[in-house]
């Protein structure tokens, strides 16, 4: 059985690196198979696709237009983990962020985080 | 914005039959699967239907997805209170190279 396991801190100054990591269990971040995903979720209630991280022949990324000069997504092979750095953090970032998991040959995002509520206030 | 549109709110009695209606273009729903999702209160979002018309084990039959050209469906037959939630439709857009969420249907079971 796949796990997501989120954590991070849930207040973020303004201006200041949004850093959220996903322990992963049950899978592999290094999966041929599988494709890592960063999703949130405003206020108002939308979800909002950030970005991927997968490996195939190497490591790809691939990054939502909204957040694309402003984010990171790193997989840690050693920690079996990955990891989203949003940078340049306003209050309208505040959101519910969660982790994902996607079966690439089905493209569902089958299994996900708990969750994290982080607020961009000073 | 989204770029795939839905109705915000949807509602039914128990027993009845509903649709949810997400409307795209060619860059994203008329060249690729669509998926369907369903937010319980305070929960994650959870896989309801992948591939267009696919579901993942355990989803109940009562839960089909269709397509046709740019738009696509989510039909629940036989309502239950228990399907009282939000209910999100997602593609991959091919103009913006990332994954799309449509806005979103609360669903109200009467």
């Amino acid at each position: 059985q796949v796990q997501l396991q989120q954590s991070g801190p849930g207040l973020v100054e303004p201006s200041q690196t949004l850093s959220l990591t996903c322990d992963i269990s049950g899978d592999s971040v290094s999966s041929k198979s599988a494709a890592w995903n960063w999703i949130r979720q405003s206020p108002s209630g939308g979800l909002e696709w950030l970005g991927r991280t997968y490996y195939r022949s190497r490591l790809y990324n691939d990054y939502g237009d909204s957040v694309k000069s402003r984010i990171t997504i790193n997989p840690d092979t050693s920690r079996n983990q990955f990891s989203l750095q949003l940078n340049s953090v306003t209050p309208e970032d505040t959101a519910i962020y969660y982790c994902a998991r996607e079966i690439t040959a089905i493209g569902s995002l089958d299994y996900w985080g708990q969750g994290t509520l982080v607020t961009v206030s000073s | 914005q989204s770029v795939l549109t839905q109705p915000p709110s949807a509602s039914g009695t128990p027993g009845q039959r509903v649709t949810i209606s997400c409307s795209g273009s060619s860059s994203n729903i008329g060249n690729n699967f669509v998926y369907w999702y369903q937010q319980l209160p305070g929960t994650a979002p959870k896989p309801l239907i992948y591939r267009n018309n696919q579901r993942p084990s355990g989803v109940p039959d009562r839960f089909s997805g269709s397509k046709s050209g740019t738009s696509a469906s989510l039909a629940i037959s036989g309502l239950r209170s228990e399907d009282e939630a939000d209910y999100y439709c997602a593609v991959w857009d091919d103009s913006l190279s990332s994954r799309v969420f449509g806005g979103g249907t609360k669903l109200t079971v009467l």
